[in-house]
């Protein structure tokens, strides 16, 4: 299983972009990366995924770089409702899906 | 679309009593299914998961136990509650992809006293 390391916390301000990266060094070839976003007292919820390059939604932005060995979620323009914990996965056919412990993100006004 | 229900929301329940929690799918078939716990201020803890009815696999040794009686229905089940099996307990499903992202319930919190 290729194991996820994400800084425990961040601050930020409202209005800002806020980049959250994760390292997996030893993802495999057929290893997708994923994001959840998780509210206190709620289920996590999927936010993006990608397996290279970038990928883009209404929410986020997910960059890998051509090695695949990191991963960063990007947050463009926070405000204090993205207040949350971001948990990177990394995920294939054998992965039952373990969730790492997550960055708390702290948005200020 | 796709539902996942949950249930009971919150739950306290001495220490040596039985625990059954709850969780329905719809919206999709043969999902594969999950339980996590969280603990306060902690990350999530994969519990059980089965990719069928009858199937399932226990990630973590303990006094739990889940059971899938129906295709989407998942059942997390203790015949005597310790204090450590307080936290908040979540269900999940995904579909059988390996790019398929988890769509997880509202959860239980579970308090042993």
């Amino acid at each position: 299983l290729a194991k996820t390391t994400q800084p425990i916390s961040m601050d930020s301000y409202e209005g800002q972009e806020v980049n959250i990266t994760c390292s997996h060094n030893n993802i495999a070839t057929n290893d997708y990366i994923t994001w959840y976003q998780q509210f206190p007292s709620q289920g996590p919820r999927f936010i993006i995924q990608g397996y290279k390059t970038k990928v883009t939604n209404e929410v986020a932005s997910l960059f890998i770089p051509a090695d695949r060995k990191s991963s960063t979620l990007s947050l463009p323009r926070v405000s204090l409702s993205d207040t949350a914990v971001y948990y990177c996965l990394v995920v294939n056919a054998g992965n039952m899906l373990t969730f790492g412990g997550g960055t708390r993100l702290m948005v200020k006004p | 679309s796709q539902t996942i229900h949950q249930w009971p929301a919150t739950l306290v329940q001495p220490v040596g009593s039985p625990l059954s929690l709850e969780c329905t799918v719809e919206g999709t078939s043969n999902p594969n299914l999950y339980w996590y716990r969280q603990a306060a201020g902690r990350g999530l803890q994969l519990l059980f998961y089965s990719v069928g009815i009858g199937q399932i696999s226990s990630e973590v040794p303990q006094n739990l136990s889940a059971s899938r009686p129906q295709d989407r229905q998942f059942i997390l089940s203790s015949k005597k509650l310790l204090l450590s099996d307080s936290g908040f307990y979540l269900c999940a499903w995904s579909r059988d992809r390996v790019d398929s992202p988890l769509h997880f319930g509202n959860g239980t919190r579970l308090t042993v006293t």
